[in-house]
């Protein structure tokens, strides 16, 4: 089945560091990707999204690229801030007809430090 | 203000107790979802509902009940088979076809 793996955390950085967090995927088709991000004692909100190959989705300095070669949707930015203190979490929708679910990998906790 | 509601935002309850979690939308999404949230293990799928009066178990439906009577409404009932209850309950909601869901802001069950 579908199955989504990202990188372990906990990920400490100081403020202005650069991010990476990778993901990636085993899918059949062509999915949707998507990166939501998580809050302390909040729901999900949806970061960015990419709906095929090539595709960079970006939002609040964040971006992914959709790989299809490498099977992968690494999420990145250039300079985080305290506020980006979350858990991050790499999802996917399969496009096949009657799909509606989406699966998520386990989250990477990030830290920001000033 | 459109989204997603999910009460109460802290839940306690004794080890054999039904407990009822309410999650309603405003957004007139069809489809809604639950999902429960464990340290380390990401999301997992408990139920979902594409229309009203409709659901589909999803990869942990074991010892959860849920409903559709109206749209806007979803609420998921853990029961007294449900071994081990204490987690984060997430409820979302989508467009028919839609990629992407909506979350509310989870409700934390806790068994005593």
């Amino acid at each position: 089945g579908d199955s989504v793996t990202q990188m372990e955390g906990p990920v400490t950085l100081s403020e202005e560091a650069f991010l990476t967090i990778n993901c990636t995927y085993t899918a059949t088709g062509y999915p949707s990707l998507f990166w939501y991000v998580q809050y302390p004692g909040e729901g999900l909100q949806l970061l960015l999204k990419a709906t095929k190959a090539d595709d960079k989705g970006s939002n609040k300095g964040f971006e992914a690229t959709y790989r299809k070669e490498t099977t992968s949707f690494h999420l990145e930015k250039g300079s985080v801030q305290v506020s980006d203190s979350a858990v991050y979490f790499c999802a996917l929708r399969y496009s096949g007809a009657g799909s509606y679910q989406l699966t998520f990998g386990k989250g990477t906790k990030l830290s920001v430090i000033p | 203000d459109g989204g997603i509601t999910q009460s109460p935002k802290y839940l306690f309850r004794k080890e054999g107790q039904n407990v009822t979690l309410s999650c309603e939308q405003n957004l007139n999404h069809d489809a809604m979802y639950w999902y429960r949230q464990d340290p380390g293990q990401g999301l997992r799928l408990i139920y979902y509902s594409q229309i009203v009066n409709d659901f589909q178990k999803g990869d942990i439906a074991e010892g959860y009940s849920v409903s559709r009577e109206k749209k806007e409404s979803f609420p998921l009932t853990v029961t007294s088979a449900q071994k081990n209850p204490t987690a984060f309950y997430l409820c979302a909601s989508s467009r028919t076809g839609a990629n992407e869901q909506f979350f509310g802001p989870g409700t934390r069950l806790t068994v005593l």
